[in-house]
């Protein structure tokens, strides 16, 4: 069954160095989103991306965070300049379009990302 | 805004016992859907269950089952014949229509079946 995969699946950066977080969607999905949940906290959305551009984001994602899909396979967040507060796991998701399950988002299991 | 309450944060099931898992939600929309996500040691999220509001009836997945309770805005996920496998962690989500929407998360229940 086709899987969402992200790449790395740690990382670890000095504050205020850049990060890309890399994500492989399923391959007929045309939706994506990130998500982050920080460490005994919920899962909370950052950005959701179609058509090449970014449909809706969410207030974290502030003018440090940015997406894009450089070649039509992969789909990446960087963050510009990281803060000890952006240390937390990154989920990617994708969905699809027009079947019954278009609703449903597959996520991978995630970047865990800390900033020291 | 749209909110996910998970009241439980771990539980603890004898392998082969039922286990419900509890989630409620607060919105003013009449039609929405609600998941849920197991996360395992192994970090993939898989979708366990999905229910639309519309549906009365309640969605079942071999072991998994959803108690929906609309009125009540609940929507509880009950694990018949617990394995040793179903060892995750649990996150209901909310997402209102239309469906490019982000997920709203409850803060999981972590669950243990102990053999």
């Amino acid at each position: 069954e086709p899987e969402v995969t992200q790449t790395p699946s740690h990382q670890v950066t000095q504050m205020g160095q850049e990060v890309i977080l890399r994500c492989v969607p399923i391959s007929n999905h045309l939706y994506f989103y990130w998500y982050r949940q920080i460490l005994g906290q919920k899962v909370e959305f950052l950005v959701s991306f179609y058509n090449n551009e970014i449909s809706e984001k969410s207030e974290i994602f502030d003018d440090q965070f940015s997406v894009e899909r450089p070649d039509g396979s992969n789909f990446t967040l960087k963050i510009r300049s990281t803060k000890l507060e952006d240390s937390a796991m990154y989920f990617c998701a994708s969905r699809g379009r027009g079947s019954s399950n278009a609703e449903t988002q597959y996520f991978g299991p995630g970047t865990r990302l800390l900033v020291l | 805004a749209q909110t996910v309450t998970q009241s439980q944060p771990e539980m603890s099931v004898q392998e082969a016992e039922t286990v419900t898992l509890s989630c409620t939600y607060d919105t003013s929309e009449s039609n929405y859907y609600l998941f849920w996500y197991k996360q395992p040691p192994s970090r993939q999220m898989i979708l366990v269950i999905r229910q639309e509001a519309y549906k009365q009836q309640n969605a079942t997945e071999n072991r998994f089952s959803v108690n929906f309770q609309k009125a009540a805005k609940s929507f509880s996920l009950k694990i018949s014949d617990s394995q040793l496998g179903d060892t995750a962690m649990y996150f209901c989500a909310f997402m209102k229509p239309p469906t490019g929407n982000q997920f709203y998360f409850g803060t999981g229940t972590s669950l243990t079946v102990i053999p």
